[in-house]
């Protein structure tokens, strides 16, 4: 069966601090993998999307960035946090294809002081 | 065009009673409508899943029902449980096929409480 890990859980950086994400995914290959971010109270807002290794699409222009050094590792990053970069984030894999289903993983908590 | 309108924002229902939340979408090139459940501290997870060829899918107490001409759908969940308590997301996408890779857009979800 597949599984999706990310880590830390938490996390809690100062302003102007340097972040980075993992995510990976066991039991597929070439899986569509996602980053999502979910203000307190408030919906999913995607990210970044990869189809494939060094494959990164971006959704939302920010501060943020993401790269996939091996298939299954998606990981996000930023070289001078902000405090608007406060938020859970979120990890989904998808089939390769795109089809339609997305599982998340247990997300991380991200504060920034 | 790429918006998935959720309502109500907060449900309180009594034990027993049946929760309905509802969802609207403008684009008619949707194929795929999830309804994803989320508990504090937790990633989403797929509840349920409908495609526009069928107005109705069941499994177990939840229930989608899919209006088509009215570009809406919605989720009922019948026999309400405490347990049920969480956040609800429906989302829509497009088929994969073209440049979409399946990405989801999201409603901004439904805090339901189920009181027992």
């Amino acid at each position: 069966s597949q599984t999706i890990h990310q880590w830390p859980a938490t996390l809690v950086q100062p302003v102007g601090s340097p972040l980075s994400l993992e995510c990976t995914v066991e039991g597929t290959s070439n899986p569509n993998l996602y980053w999502y971010r979910q203000a307190a109270g408030r919906g999913l807002q995607l990210l970044f999307y990869s189809v494939g290794i060094g494959q990164i699409s971006s959704e939302v222009p920010q501060n943020l960035s993401a790269s996939r050094p091996q298939d299954r590792q998606f990981i996000l990053s930023s070289k001078k946090l902000l405090l608007s970069d406060s938020g859970f984030y979120l990890c989904a894999w998808s089939v390769w294809a795109g089809l339609d289903t997305q599982y998340f993983g247990p997300g991380t908590r991200l504060t920034v002081l | 065009q790429q918006q998935v309108k959720q309502s109500p924002q907060s449900l309180i229902v009594q034990k027993g009673g049946i929760s309905i939340i509802n969802c609207a979408y403008e684009n008619t090139a949707f194929d795929y409508f999830p309804w994803y459940q989320q508990f504090p501290g937790k990633g989403p997870a797929l509840l349920i899943a409908i495609r526009p060829d069928v107005s109705e899918k069941k499994e177990g107490r939840f229930t989608i029902s899919f209006n088509k001409s009215a570009k809406q759908f919605s989720l009922h969940i019948m026999d309400s449980q405490p347990g049920d308590s969480a956040t609800y997301f429906c989302a829509a996408s497009k088929n994969a096929g073209g440049t979409s890779y399946g990405k989801l857009t999201f409603g901004q979800g439904t805090i339901l409480t189920v009181h027992p």
